[in-house]
């Protein structure tokens, strides 16, 4: 199976910082990695796809990047609608999707 | 505009069995997969199960094989989860997903791009 690790667990931020989420996968998995972002009491919201390709209606302060087993979520200057919790999941197998963790993005 | 709506949660004892369902519309619903996600109380999300098109394919986590079944009804336009022999474990919000699977440069992409609010299951004594 697929272990998807994300680092780091919680992360507190500012509005208009910079922020950088990072998710490994414990094989290479080309770029078949997605994001999401998902707010308290709510559904899932796909952010990124591809490892890099921006979900239509999605902001461009967001952005991914990253191949093999090494992948980054940045958003460039955090927005108070930013708070929140995002996952990374894998999709190069289709036999089993893995989500990560998840990361915890808080006010500080 | 494209929907998915759950229903079907609820308290059940352990060992007990339950049916998710899943209502889509705004789409084409046969021309997808879709998809079983679930989220613990405080936890982060699981997926659950996947099933192709027609059916032919589906596909489950290690821990529901055996007891859950995932299945489709393209006529009606909804997708199922039948949940036999309930673990306290499985108590979670469960969400369906659309599986939107993208063709570009010789790969194929799958994303879940359209998510359900999510319906509660609770197994307790």
């Amino acid at each position: 199976d697929i272990q998807m690790t994300q680092s780091p667990s919680s992360l507190s931020a500012s509005v208009g910082d910079r922020v950088t989420i990072t998710c490994r996968a414990s094989q290479s998995i080309s770029t078949y990695l997605n994001w999401y972002q998902q707010k308290p009491g709510k559904a899932p919201k796909l952010l990124i796809y591809g490892a890099s390709s921006l979900q239509s209606g999605v902001p461009s302060r967001f952005s991914g990047s990253g191949s093999g087993t090494d992948f980054t979520l940045t958003i460039s200057s955090l927005q108070p609608e930013d708070f929140a919790t995002y996952y990374c999941q894998q999709s190069y197998s289709i036999l089993m999707y893995t989500f990560g963790q998840g990361t915890k993005l808080e006010i500080k | 505009e494209v929907h998915l709506v759950e229903s079907g949660g609820a308290l059940v004892q352990p060992g007990g069995s339950l049916r998710l369902s899943c209502a889509a519309s705004g789409f084409t619903f046969s021309s997808y997969w879709m998809s079983w996600v679930r989220q613990a109380p405080g936890k982060g999300l699981e997926w659950v199960a996947n099933m192709k098109q027609d059916g032919s394919e589906r596909y489950y986590v290690d821990s529901v094989k055996g007891r859950f079944t995932i299945s489709r009804d393209n006529v009606k336009n909804s997708l199922y989860l039948q949940m036999n022999s309930l673990r306290a474990e499985d108590t979670a919000v469960y969400y369906c997903a659309r599986v939107y699977v993208l063709a570009a440069g010789g790969h194929y992409y799958y994303y879940m791009d359209v998510w359900g609010k999510g319906t509660t299951v609770t197994v307790s004594s």
